[in-house]
Formats: structure tokens, sequence, C-alpha cells
């Protein structure tokens, strides 16, 4: 069985700031991960995705996430927030090919960015 | 390269009504989901279709919920009677090849379903 688990359910950071995102996962599996965004009114897409290569991963729009095996984190952060970035953050977790391949979603993480 | 469609965008039906929410996929993608996120709480699987097969049902909640791709094109999922705790954001996803790492998933906008 897996799980994820997003910290926060509400982020807010200044232009400019820092953004941090925090996901943990459970999985009885090696697993793959990912970051989706959803924009208002628009549907879930892909940021990144991790699957057993290079542990840190960068995505579109100036994303990056670490995976850390010891810590079940898959944290995604940016160096410096934009005001397009305002939007909701799903972490998601799934087994590797050839098992369970459906989508285990954390609860999503509202980014706001203020001026 | 049109995207994935749903319609309608928004539904607000009385509890014991029927809604039937509907679900284009990328043309050629034989893969199609359908998940849902209720107020509050995780995006969830519901289930998976093969062109026009289910394979796999499992998250379906109970039998009030019917879903359908006749033809291995547009998928419908239908509520009937509605509840008032099916109300959510009900998303539709189609894949090239089941390898969602590989392919990946595109999303559609979701339906947002409001029963009263």
């Amino acid at each position: 069985a897996q799980s994820v688990t997003q910290l926060g359910s509400h982020v807010s950071v200044s232009e400019g700031a820092l953004v941090l995102l925090r996901c943990n996962y459970s999985s009885s599996v090696p697993p793959y991960l990912f970051w989706y965004v959803q924009y208002p009114n628009q549907g879930l897409q892909l940021l990144l995705k991790y699957t057993s290569a290079a542990t840190l991963v960068k995505g579109i729009n100036g994303f990056e996430a670490e995976f850390k095996k010891s810590e079940t984190s898959f944290h995604l952060t940016k160096p410096s927030a934009h005001m397009s970035d305002a939007a909701e953050y799903f972490c998601a977790v799934s087994a590797p090919p050839g098992s369970n391949y459906k989508l285990t979603f954390g609860k999503g993480t509202l980014l706001t960015v203020n001026p | 390269e049109a995207g994935v469609t749903q319609f309608p965008s928004h539904s607000v039906i009385e509890k014991g009504q029927t809604v039937t929410l509907r679900c284009d996929p990328i043309s050629g993608h034989d893969n199609l989901y359908w998940y849902r996120r209720v107020m509050g709480k995780e995006i969830k699987f519901l289930l998976h279709f093969v062109k026009e097969s289910k394979q796999d049902e499992s998250g379906m909640p109970n039998n009030r919920f019917l879903a359908e791709r006749t033809g291995g094109t547009y998928s419908t999922l239908k509520v009937q009677p509605a509840e008032l705790e099916d109300s959510g954001v009900y998303f539709c996803a189609s894949s090239q090849g089941h390898d969602r790492v590989k392919y990946g998933y595109t999303f559609g906008s979701g339906t947002r379903l409001t029963v009263v």
C-alpha cells in the first residue's frame, strides 16, 4: 500500500522568496514520485517525476525536487517565487511498472505568492 | 494536439437526480482514467479503461456510479441517484500507453459536481 502526506495545506511566500512544499511518502516497493500543479480552471499538469534515476529531479518552470529515501521525502523547491507560481500543488506516488500503476495523491498544497 | 476535454465544467444537481459526466481523451489514447477529489481530501482513483474495456474499477465508490466507454473513444460517468457525498471534482486523464512514466498522463480540467 502507498500513501502520500503533504505538510501544509496552504503555503504563502513573498515574490522572490524560496518556495518549499513538503511531501512524504510511504511505499512498500521502490516508488515513482510525481509533482503535479493545477492552475485555476485548468487540469493537472506534470511538473516533474522521479523514476529511480537521479535523486535530484529538475522540472518545468524552475522547480526541482530531491528524492531522499532515508527520509521518505520528495520535497518540491524553487529558489525564487514568481506571481505566476500561485496554484495548487499535488505530490503523488505510484509503484513501478508491472505492479500497481495507480497514482496515489496527497491532499494538495495551495501556494500563494504575495507581491 | 487537442487536450483531454471534460464537460460540463460545472454541474449543480439535487440529491436523487442523475448526472452524466463526459470525457473526451486525446485522440489515439487507448488508456482512460477517472479520478475524483472530494473537498478537502485527496484525488482518488476511480477506474481505468483500455479502449472500451474496464481494466480496473476498484476505486468506484458504489453501484450508483456507472462508467462506460463505448467504441473506445469518449467515456461517460453516470451517477444515479446522486447523493450529497458525491460532490467534488471529477478528473479524467488519458495516456497513449499504460506506462505512466514513459507515456505520461494528460489530465482534463475536471468537472465540478455539486449535489444539493
